[in-house]
C-alpha cells in the first residue's frame, strides 16, 4: 500500500539556521504531496503542496520540490525561527477521495 | 469566515462506553474526513464522508463508524472503547472530494479512556 517515510526527529536548531526535513513516499500513480504543520495544542495546517512531478511548493519561507525521480518531497528552510518550533508532517493523496496518508512527524525545536 | 469547530475538545470515558463526536465544517465545505492521532501510530485515516455518503474508510474495526448530516455536518461514534482507543481525534473538510482541494482540519477531540 502507499506510504510515507519521513526522517525522525526530534531536531534542534539555532535561530537562522537551515532546515530540511527529508520525506520520501512509496505509491502508485501519481499522488499529490503535502506538508503540514501542527503546534502544540491545535490541529495542523497546510503548509504547502505539489501536484505533480518538479512542482515546487511554497509558503511562508518553506519550500519543497515533488522529486518523482526519487520519490521524495523534502521541506526546507533558509532562516528559522524559534516560531517554527512545532512538528512537521509530509502527506500523499491520490486524485479519488481525500484520504491522506501520512508520514511519522517530525518535531522541530528552534532554539534562540 | 468560521474554521472547522470540532467538540468536545476533551473527554474522558471508561473501558467499555460509547462515545460520539462531533464535526462541523467550514460552511460551504461538503467533504468531511476523519483521523486518529496517537504516539505510537501517528495520524491515521479513518474515513470520508461525501453528500452523506461514505467515499472512503481506513483500516479500523467496526466500532467505528460515522455519519454526516444534509447540513455536511458529520459524526464519529465508538462503541464498546478500548484503552487503545484513547488519541486526538481530528477532522478535515474541504469543498469537494478528491481534485486539488485542500484541507482544513479542527483542533481536534482529545479523548481518554480510563
Amino acid at each position: 500500500g502507499d506510504s510515507v517515510t519521513q526522517m525522525e526527529g526530534p531536531v534542534t536548531l539555532s535561530e537562522e539556521a537551515f532546515l530540511t526535513i527529508n520525506c520520501t513516499y512509496t505509491a502508485t500513480g501519481y499522488p499529490s504531496l503535502f506538508w503540514y504543520v501542527q503546534y502544540p495544542g491545535e490541529g495542523l495546517q497546510l503548509l504547502l503542496k505539489a501536484t505533480k512531478a518538479d512542482d515546487k511548493g511554497s509558503n511562508k519561507g518553506f519550500e519543497a520540490t515533488y522529486r518523482k525521480e526519487t520519490t521524495s518531497f523534502h521541506l526546507e528552510k533558509g532562516s528559522v525561527q524559534v516560531s517554527d518550533s512545532a512538528v512537521y508532517f509530509c502527506a500523499l493523496r491520490k486524485a479519488a477521495g481525500n484520504k491522506l496518508t501520512f508520514g511519522g512527524g517530525t518535531r522541530v525545536l528552534v532554539k534562540p | 469566515k468560521a474554521g472547522v469547530t470540532q467538540t468536545p475538545r476533551y473527554l474522558i470515558k471508561t473501558r467499555g462506553q460509547q462515545v460520539t463526536l462531533s464535526c462541523s465544517p467550514i460552511s460551504g465545505h461538503r467533504s468531511v474526513s476523519w483521523y486518529q492521532q496517537t504516539p505510537g501510530q501517528g495520524l491515521q485515516f479513518l474515513f470520508e464522508y461525501f453528500s452523506e455518503t461514505q467515499r472512503n474508510k481506513g483500516n479500523f474495526p467496526g466500532r467505528f463508524s460515522g455519519r454526516q448530516f444534509s447540513n455536511s455536518r458529520s459524526e464519529m461514534n465508538v462503541s464498546t472503547l478500548e484503552l487503545g482507543d484513547s488519541a486526538l481525534y481530528l477532522c478535515a473538510s474541504s469543498l469537494e472530494s478528491g481534485g486539488n482541494q485542500p484541507q482544513h482540519f479542527g483542533d481536534g477531540t482529545r479523548l481518554s479512556i480510563l
